[in-house]
């Protein structure tokens, strides 16, 4: 595996469902992010790790809860999910946080709640 | 406010016919300026960094342009392949990247 993976690549869950999205990245970078992108809007940025710690968390519903086991693995655990959080679930990683280093994505989870 | 507008939202063009997609943007201090391509259900991926007026890169049929308010990104000649959705992005004083909502671009053979 190269780059940044992500799993599953789609999702449908109820509203009193609990699920994971998983994260890898095989680059070696520090830092690590989680999008929300929805149709014709831009990328809303929700939380960001930089070696293995939360240093953004944009206002983001506790329903969504990020997990950081190390610098090579991102989760966001789902519960309780509204259906206007269907979207696309991106991750990202880059080589140091708070810099212009170049982000780098996975593929995305496609998120429909039901 | 630090923002970025894209324009236009879609264009459609045919095989072979060149123009240019627009980036505006406001902020604080420019730190760079990227450009990724997103292809349907597949995550943005990389073009270029801009980070000073003036500057310009190329890449295939591709040319990023950047002044002290908007880059461009031309593209010449283009094929149906290069068809996709163009996202420019900036950083924000805190490094966190302040996205445009793309600009869909239709290549018709």
């Amino acid at each position: 595996e190269t780059g940044v993976t992500q799993t599953p690549r789609h999702l449908v869950m109820g509203m009193t469902n609990k699920k994971s999205l998983k994260c890898e990245q095989h680059l070696g970078h520090n830092a690590m992010y989680w999008y929300k992108q929805s149709a014709k809007k831009p990328l809303e940025l929700m939380f960001v790790y930089s070696l293995e710690e939360r240093v953004e968390n944009n206002s983001v519903p506790s329903r969504f809860s990020p997990e950081c086991p190390n610098s090579s693995h991102l989760f966001l655990h789902l519960h309780t999910l509204q259906p206007e959080d269907s979207a696309l679930y991106l991750c990202a990683s880059s080589q140091d946080w708070s810099s212009t280093d170049t982000q780098y994505f996975g593929p995305g989870t496609r998120l429909t709640v039901l | 406010e630090d923002q970025v507008t894209q324009s236009p939202e879609a264009l459609r063009l045919q095989e072979g016919e060149s123009s240019s997609l627009n980036c505006s943007y406001t902020v604080s201090g420019l730190r760079g300026l990227f450009w990724y391509r997103q292809d349907p259900g597949k995550g943005p991926e990389f073009l270029f960094t801009l980070y000073s007026a003036g500057e310009e890169k190329e890449k295939e049929r591709l040319k990023a342009t950047l002044t002290k308010k908007e880059s461009f990104l031309h593209i010449t000649a283009p094929k149906p392949e290069d068809s996709a959705t163009y996202l420019c992005a900036v950083p924000d004083s805190n490094y966190q990247l302040i996205w445009g909502a793309g600009t869909k671009l239709i290549i018709k053979p």
